[in-house]
């Protein structure tokens, strides 16, 4: 079983549209939680932490059930610009200050005019 | 702006040549990171090091070795490439291991033939 699982999609909706996408985490240990973004043949960038207590940015919005080890995000009112890969990233933690991110293999998201 | 800069952007080698990926970034970071992204498999992460002259192993790291001589440079090294590693090469780099955002640079597609 993946450390970190997303259905890899794709998702195909029309602009305007609300669009949840979904994670869940194997390891309960895991202390810190993200989506990226990978726009079609660049690079991820990160578009905002994952808080327990759920957030938002704009149109975005996090949130992340640690009794259930998932993560969801939601995009309103889709825009053409959204179309792009999102990556579930969590934490694994060697010591106090050392780590990685494991990310997930990420879901496609395709918005239509 | 942080910036991320990986020595190539496409490189095709043949199977058993000895193969130098680098990543610099200019923004003092104490960590660096390799990975390798293939379809499917989403991003993997090969080495990482969190000072100078220190490296960590990540999930895949045989047949790869790496070097950090300099806080801002991070080299990646096969030492006798093979077609299985044909893959974007992905260099990021973070202030924190964990908690801080990964910053990528726009990667390497290699090519072993």
């Amino acid at each position: 079983r993946k450390e970190v699982e997303q259905d890899p999609g794709p998702f195909n909706v029309p602009e305007g549209a609300t669009v949840a996408f979904n994670c869940t985490y194997s390891n309960s240990a895991s202390q810190s939680f993200f989506w990226y973004r990978q726009d079609c043949r660049k690079e991820p960038k990160l578009l905002m932490s994952v808080y327990s207590s759920g957030n938002e940015d704009g149109r975005f919005t996090a949130q992340l059930n640690r009794a259930s080890q998932y993560i969801s995000l939601l995009i309103r009112d889709s825009k053409l610009s959204d179309s792009a890969t999102y990556l579930c990233v969590v934490t694994r933690s060697y010591s106090s200050n050392t780590g990685k991110l494991i990310f997930g293999q990420g879901t496609t998201l395709q918005v239509k005019p | 702006d942080v910036k991320v800069t990986q020595s190539s952007r496409y490189l095709v080698k043949r199977t058993g040549e000895k193969v130098f990926l680098e990543c610099v970034q200019d923004m003092d970071h104490e960590n660096m990171f390799w990975y390798r992204q293939d379809p499917g498999l989403g991003l993997r992460l090969i080495y990482f090091s969190y000072d100078v002259k220190m490296k960590e192993k990540g999930d895949i790291p045989e047949g790869y070795s790496v070097s950090r001589e300099k806080k801002e440079r991070f080299s990646l090294i096969l030492e006798s490439a093979s077609t299985n590693q044909t893959s974007m090469y992905l260099c990021a780099s973070s202030f924190m291991a964990m908690r801080d955002t990964q910053y990528f640079g726009p990667g390497t597609r290699l090519t072993v033939l």
